[in-house]
Formats: C-alpha cells, structure tokens, sequence
C-alpha cells in the first residue's frame, strides 16, 4: 500500500539492550514525526525531520534516544540502554508540505515496544 | 497550541448520527482545528480539519462555531467500526514542526 510502514510491529527487548525502530514514510512526503503512546494515554510528540534536518528534537525524553533520516526518507529511531519506563507504542507519521501548512500527518501503526 | 476539552466517553446506536463535542475557547485566528480518530491496536486516521467554515468528507462533517470557540464532529450513519477514540486538536497554521498535541480524546462506543 501507499501508507506509512513501520517496523518491526512487535518489539520485546531485556533491560539494556538497544533497539531501533524503523519508518518508511509515504513517498515524496518532507515532514516526518516520531511520536510515543503510553498505555490508555494520547500521542506524544518526539521529534520532527523535514527532509533530512532534524528541526525539532524537544520531546525526546532522555539522551538515550536519537532519530535519524540520512537521506531524507527513511527514518529509525534508536533508544540506547533501554528501561521500562521506555514500554510504549512508537509511531511514525508524514505529512506532504513543509511545516504543515495545514496538511495532515498520516500515521502508521506503530512498534509496540515491550522492556522486561 | 489552544487546548481542547472533549468528554471522556459516548455512547452511539448504530445507525444513528454520532455528534462529539469539542470545545477550544482560547482558539486563535491561525489555528485549524483537525480531528483524527485510533481504533484499537492502529495509528491514529486522519478525519476532517477547518479553520473557520463548516466542512465535509466523505467520513464527516465538522461544524464550526462562529466564535470558533467550539466545534462539532458528525458522523452521519454510525457504524460498528466507528468505535474508536476520537481526538479534537487545535494546531497553528505555522506552528514549528506542525506537530500534534494530542489530549484525552472522547471514547466512541456503537452499539448494536
């Protein structure tokens, strides 16, 4: 289909480990977003790419998490010496135009990320 | 971003219009309002946004105050597969990055 993929769909890491989360947006599409969804609670925002640039990095919780688009399409988000506090749905969303400008963000359906 | 306020929770028979409120007073003239809705276990869909005017989609329609104070989603003919949280958000035109501040959302349930 033509929609935001993400992978993989089901993460289960230990305590410590590393994990990286991948998101193929919709073609052609400039603005990326990370978001988390805790359970029972709304999206919230992590970060924003417009094409390659990371222009927006404010909601990323700690130092142990970055995100990344080198080629301004494919985005990963890595979180590094993982806790369980970082259990969550992980999702990635795209949108066509330049800061918005009013075009909605189309979602995937996210990585449900579990830390035992 | 304006915050929004929805209620919690609605109940919808099936086949029936599903009307959810949502009120954002400290609206500003830049700001859309935008509905998304997430049915379990998927990411969030984009609905129907509007700035001023009343709009409609072929999922809904969503009606504006003149105040802009408030607004209204309509699904005219609820269906089963309309349970799902719906979300109001009230984004700036240019807001940096466009990102979305989700709330609560209101909990559609459609009975049979």
């Amino acid at each position: 289909g033509a929609g935001v993929s993400q992978s993989p769909r089901y993460k289960v890491a230990k305590r410590g480990q590393d994990v990286a989360l991948r998101c193929d947006p919709i073609s052609g599409h400039v603005s990326l977003f990370w978001y988390q969804q805790a359970l029972g609670q709304g999206p919230e925002f992590l970060t924003y790419f417009q094409n390659e640039a990371q222009l927006d990095k404010s909601g990323l919780p700690s130092d142990r998490f970055f995100a990344e688009r080198p080629e301004g399409s494919v985005s990963t988000l890595k979180i590094q010496r993982t806790q369980q506090e970082d259990s969550a749905v992980y999702l990635c969303a795209s949108s066509s135009l330049k800061q918005g400008l009013g075009q909605p963000q189309h979602f995937g359906d996210g990585t449900r990320l579990s830390i035992l | 971003d304006a915050k929004t306020t929805q209620p919690p929770s609605m109940d919808c028979a099936e086949g029936r219009a599903a009307n959810l409120p949502c009120n954002h007073s400290t609206i500003s003239g830049n700001e859309y309002v935008y509905w998304y809705r997430q049915i379990h276990s998927q990411g969030p869909q984009y609905i129907i946004h509007g700035l001023k005017n009343n709009e409609t989609n072929e999922m809904a329609s969503l009606i504006i105050t003149e105040d802009r104070k408030s607004s209204t989603l309509i699904l005219p003919h609820a269906t089963l597969r309309d349970t799902a949280v719906y979300y109001c958000i009230v984004r700036a035109f240019y807001n940096q990055g466009g990102k979305l501040i989700f709330g609560q959302g209101t909990e559609l349930s459609v009975k049979p």
